[in-house]
C-alpha cells in the first residue's frame, strides 16, 4: 500500500516531556516536509529535507528538531523548548518542490 | 521571499451556490496546485495546473492558471455540503513548495 504514514493519529504527552512524531513514505520521494497547524489555521513550515542526511530550518524550527537519516524517514522530535506544542502536526512529501502529498497528521495534546 | 495571498480568508455559502476564490503571488509561477482540507485531515491535492491560460476541471471544481502567471482561481459549482474545508494553493519556490494561507469555506444546508 503506497503512500505516507503518520504515526500515531493521536498523542498526548505531560509538560516538559520530548516527544518524536513518525513520518515514513514508500513514495520514492527525495523531499519530506513537516508543518504545524493551529485550529482553523494555515499551513506553517517547521522542517524541510531534500535529501537524506540534509534538512533546513522552515518558518517555525525553534523547539523542534528533525533527522533524515533514510529516505523513507523523517521523524519530527517535538523537544520541550517549544512552548506551546499542542497543534496538528502534517508531513508531506515531493518528487521535487512541486506537488507535495500529505499524510493523515498527529494531533498532538500536551497537558 | 516567494509568499501567496488567498483571497477570501472565508466564506460562508447556501448549499447549491457557486464559490469562486483566487490565489495570487508577487512572483512568477510554473505550476499552480490546489488542495482541499477536510477536518482533521491531511491536505489533499484536487487540481495541477502547467501552463499559463490552462483550464482544468475535476468534476464541479474548475481551477485557471492566470495569463500573467501571477495568479490562479477556483470555482466550485453548486456547492454541497462534503465542499466544507480549507482550500490551499500552491506553487514550486526555489526549493520547497510555497502554500497560501487558505480559504476556509462553509456550506450552510
Amino acid at each position: 500500500d503506497g503512500g505516507i504514514t503518520q504515526s500515531p493519529k493521536y498523542l498526548f504527552r505531560k509538560e516538559g516531556q520530548n516527544v518524536t512524531l513518525s513520518c515514513e513514505q514508500n513514495l520514492n520521494h527525495d523531499a519530506m516536509y513537516w508543518y504545524r497547524q493551529d485550529p482553523g489555521q494555515g499551513l506553517r513550515l517547521i522542517y524541510y529535507s531534500q535529501i537524506v542526511n540534509d534538512f533546513q530550518k522552515g518558518d517555525i524550527a525553534e523547539g523542534y528538531s528533525v533527522s533524515r537519516e533514510k529516505k523513507e524517514s523523517f521523524p519530527l522530535t517535538v523537544t520541550s523548548a517549544q512552548k506551546n506544542p499542542t497543534a496538528f502536526y502534517l508531513c508531506a512529501t515531493a518528487a521535487g518542490p512541486t506537488e507535495a502529498f500529505f499524510g493523515q497528521g498527529t494531533r498532538l495534546t500536551v497537558v | 521571499g516567494q509568499q501567496l495571498n488567498q483571497s477570501p480568508q472565508s466564506m460562508f455559502i447556501q448549499e447549491g451556490e457557486d464559490v469562486s476564490m483566487n490565489c495570487t503571488s508577487s512572483s512568477i509561477f510554473n505550476t499552480w496546485l490546489w488542495y482541499k482540507q477536510e477536518p482533521g485531515e491531511g491536505p489533499v491535492l484536487l487540481i495541477a495546473l502547467y501552463k499559463a491560460g490552462e483550464l482544468t476541471s475535476n468534476g464541479r471544481l474548475t481551477a485557471q492558471f492566470g495569463i500573467t502567471r501571477k495568479d490562479s482561481f477556483l470555482n466550485i459549482s453548486a456547492s454541497i455540503p462534503s465542499d466544507v474545508g480549507i482550500y490551499f494553493c500552491a506553487g514550486p519556490g526555489y526549493d520547497k513548495v510555497i502554500f497560501g494561507p487558505g480559504t476556509s469555506l462553509s456550506v450552510i444546508p
